[in-house]
C-alpha cells in the first residue's frame, strides 16, 4: 500500500520559534497534499491543499503567513509554523493522493507542543 | 461543500459481533466519494475503505462494508466480528471534484471482550 511518512513525530519548541514538518510520499508520486489539523478529541481540519510546483490553497480562516507550506516535488511537501504560540499546540497530520486515484493517505501525524 | 455527519459519540460493541456505524452526507457535487477512516490512540489515520458515488456495488474490503444508500445520503460501515484490536475512533470522510476531504466528529469504537 502508498506510505507516506512525517518527520518529525513530535516537537517541542518555545514561543515565537520556527518548526518545519516534512510530509513525504515513499512509494508514489503524490499529485496533491493536503495538511490538517487537529485538536484533543476534535476531528481533522483541512489547513491547505498543495499541489507540486505551485503555491498553496489554503482554507478559510487559516494564516497562509503563518502556515508556509512548500511543495517542492512529487515526494516531499513542508509545512512550516512561523512564530509559533502556544494556541499553535495541535497534531499535525499530511495526507497525499496520487493521479487519478480517490483515496488520500495519511501521515502518521506530528505532535507540535508550544511552550 | 460537503457536510458529514456522525450522530454516534460513541459505541459499544461486543467481541465477534458485527456493529454499524451511521454516516450522513449532504453534498451539493454531482461526483463524490465516500471514505472511512480508523484513528487508533496513536494517531495515525488508517484507511479502511471508499464508495464512489456512481459505484452501483457496496464497497466491502475484509471485514469492513460499507452501507451505501445514495436517497437517504448514508455511507455507513459495517464491521463484523469485531476484534478487540478494532477498538479506536471512526472517521467518516467525504470529498468531491476537488479531492479535498471533509470529516464528520467521529465515533469511539469500544469492543468488550
Amino acid at each position: 500500500g502508498a506510505v507516506v511518512s512525517q518527520h518529525p513525530s513530535w516537537v517541542i519548541c518555545k514561543s515565537g520559534t520556527s518548526v518545519k514538518i516534512e510530509c513525504r510520499s515513499l512509494d508514489f508520486q503524490a499529485t496533491t497534499m493536503f495538511w490538517y489539523r487537529q485538536f484533543p478529541k476534535q476531528s481533522l481540519m483541512l489547513m491547505a491543499t498543495s499541489n507540486e510546483g505551485s503555491k498553496a490553497t489554503y482554507e478559510q480562516g487559516v494564516e497562509k503567513d503563518k502556515f508556509l507550506i512548500n511543495h517542492a516535488s512529487l515526494t516531499l511537501s513542508t509545512l512550516t509554523v512561523t512564530s509559533a504560540h502556544p494556541e499553535d499546540s495541535s497534531f499535525y497530520i499530511c495526507s497525499a493522493r496520487e493521479g487519478l486515484h480517490n483515496e488520500q493517505f495519511f501521515g502518521p501525524g506530528t505532535r507540535l507542543t508550544v511552550l | 461543500a460537503q457536510k458529514i455527519t456522525q450522530t454516534q459519540p460513541g459505541m459499544f460493541v461486543q467481541e465477534k459481533e458485527a456493529v454499524t456505524l451511521d454516516c450522513t452526507y449532504d453534498t451539493s457535487d454531482q461526483s463524490y466519494g465516500l471514505f472511512w477512516y480508523k484513528q487508533p490512540s496513536s494517531g495515525e489515520m488508517i484507511f479502511l475503505i471508499y464508495q464512489g458515488s456512481y459505484d452501483e456495488q457496496n464497497a466491502t474490503e475484509g471485514r469492513y462494508s460499507l452501507n451505501f444508500q445514495k436517497a437517504r445520503k448514508s455511507a455507513n460501515l459495517v464491521i463484523s466480528a469485531s476484534q478487540l484490536g478494532d477498538s479506536a475512533m471512526y472517521f467518516c470522510a467525504g470529498g468531491g471534484s476537488n479531492y479535498k476531504l471533509t470529516f464528520g466528529k467521529g465515533t469511539l469504537l469500544t469492543v468488550n471482550p
